[in-house]
């Protein structure tokens, strides 16, 4: 358990107004991520944040913004809900994995928050 | 850039049945391969990574998966399904150890049948 919480867990709202979603973690990770997951594609990275203030862009980051101004909070914007952004959002930590693979990172991922936008 | 195809939007297989998950990737260099899973209504869990350690990765839950090279392929096997196996099935590439930043394949629906 990384200690990752995501609210809202489920959300509906209309086209045009704004929405943010919050993740929250308690373990102190630098790195933080925000995914969102379609049917048949995946999960596509929207933003990922390396530590306080210092944010960029995954590939789908149209339309999103993000803000990183404590450790444990990322939070994503949608300035304007539009209905293509209807999904399912995750939010990921990265850490680096114990044991053997010592050197090596794994994400880890919350419970995710669905987003319907009418 | 690195990506991960998997072949087969669903697979259903019969309880006690070999379950075999195909993955595909693409990278410019040795990259590391993850199979995450994710039951109904929950996140992804970390189901086995490859980081050039062992080609023949096992994991949680019985599931195992060999990286070969030649074939640019990192498929999943379990022997014998088990019903709680049911869930969703996605393999991951990433270009460095430590780069957290995972491209995803689409996903593959498992179903088992009794």
């Amino acid at each position: 358990d990384a200690g990752i919480t995501q609210s809202p867990r489920h959300k509906v709202t209309e086209t045009g107004t704004p929405v943010t979603l919050r993740c929250h973690q308690t373990e102190n990770h630098r790195y933080m991520y925000w995914y969102r997951q379609d049917p048949g594609h995946g999960l596509r990275l929207i933003h990922y944040s390396y530590g306080v203030k210092d944010t960029d862009k995954g590939e789908v980051s149209d339309g999103y913004s993000v803000s990183r101004s404590k450790t444990e909070d990322f939070l994503l914007t949608l300035e304007s809900a539009t209905s293509s952004q209807t999904s399912v959002y995750f939010c990921a930590i990265g850490r680096l994995a114990g044991g053997p693979d010592a050197n090596t990172g794994e994400l880890f991922f919350g419970e995710g928050s669905r987003l319907t936008v009418l | 850039a690195q990506s991960v195809t998997q072949l087969g939007s669903h697979v259903s297989v019969s309880e006690g049945a070999l379950v075999l998950l195909r993955c595909n990737y693409s990278s410019s260099v040795p990259p590391y391969l993850f199979w995450y899973v994710q039951y109904p209504n929950q996140g992804l869990q970390l189901l086995l990574k490859y980081t050039s350690a062992a080609t023949l990765v096992k994991g949680i839950n019985g599931f195992e998966a060999e990286f070969k090279k030649s074939e640019t392929s990192f498929h999943l096997t379990k022997p014998s399904a088990h019903m709680s196996d049911a869930a969703e099935y996605f393999c991951a590439v990433s270009l460095r150890s430590n780069d957290y930043k995972l491209s995803f394949g689409a996903g593959t629906t498992v179903t088992v049948r009794a």
